[in-house]
């Protein structure tokens, strides 16, 4: 079974642009995590979807934001973008909402913001 | 709040030799606790996992933790490393705060390996 892929894997972006990056999960599952990854906050949580709903959210301001599909493919979205938000980005999958569930991970999207 | 503390940011083992890389958790009840590797560039890959039952788990590649209720502790061990090892070791719990259901991540555990 193929395991979390997101697109693109580098992304290098300007200040004041915007962002879309895509998340498949794994074949199956319904929730989709978001995360950023830096070297000073490390690994925060982002939202998680649910059945195409936003389920549960971070402590991040409204320029991130997401979206899910009817096939739990998911997208998030970072507008007006800062130096800050150079960072990892990393999708985790789970059967159902991550709470009672093991959550698996792609690769990340490396953001870079000039 | 529930945090994950790493007290570890930088370890050097010696190819061979045995490693416990600590993890202590903030929780009042059970709770759900991952260990998680991080290669270079890579994504995070899930090493194993405890919800319930048996304090001792099991992984892959070699890995072991043991869950310690009295100790609120969750640490990796592998008794024998291998160069390959060589990577950035997370331990997570589940965030229960307000039915939140996200991990939070310790801040990471550097393995370097010596030949």
């Amino acid at each position: 079974k193929a395991g979390v892929t997101q697109t693109p894997r580098y992304l290098i972006k300007t200040r004041g642009q915007q962002v879309t990056l895509s998340c498949s999960p794994i074949s199956g599952h319904r929730s989709v995590s978001w995360y950023q990854q830096t070297p000073g906050q490390g690994l925060q949580f982002l939202f998680e979807y649910f059945s195409e709903t936003q389920r549960n959210k971070g402590n991040f301001p409204g320029r991130f934001s997401g979206r899910q599909f009817s096939n739990s493919r998911s997208e998030m979205n970072v507008s007006t973008l800062e130096l800050g938000d150079s960072a990892l980005y990393l999708c985790a999958s789970s059967l159902a909402l991550a709470g009672s569930e093991t959550q698996y991970f792609g690769p990340g999207t490396r953001l870079l913001v000039l | 709040a529930q945090s994950v503390t790493q007290p570890d940011i930088h370890i050097t083992v010696s190819e061979g030799a045995s490693l416990e890389l600590r993890c202590n958790y903030s929780y009042g009840a059970t709770p759900y606790l991952f260990w998680y590797v991080q290669s270079p560039g890579q994504g995070l890959q899930l090493l194993l996992k405890y919800f319930s039952g048996d304090t001792l788990v099991q992984g892959i590649k070699g890995f072991e933790a043991e869950f310690k209720r009295s100790q609120s502790s969750f640490n990796l061990r592998k008794p024998s490393v291998h160069w390959s090892d060589a990577a950035e070791y997370f331990c997570a719990v589940v965030n229960y705060g307000g039915s939140q259901g996200n991990l939070i991540f310790g801040k990471g555990t550097k393995l370097s390996v010596k030949p």
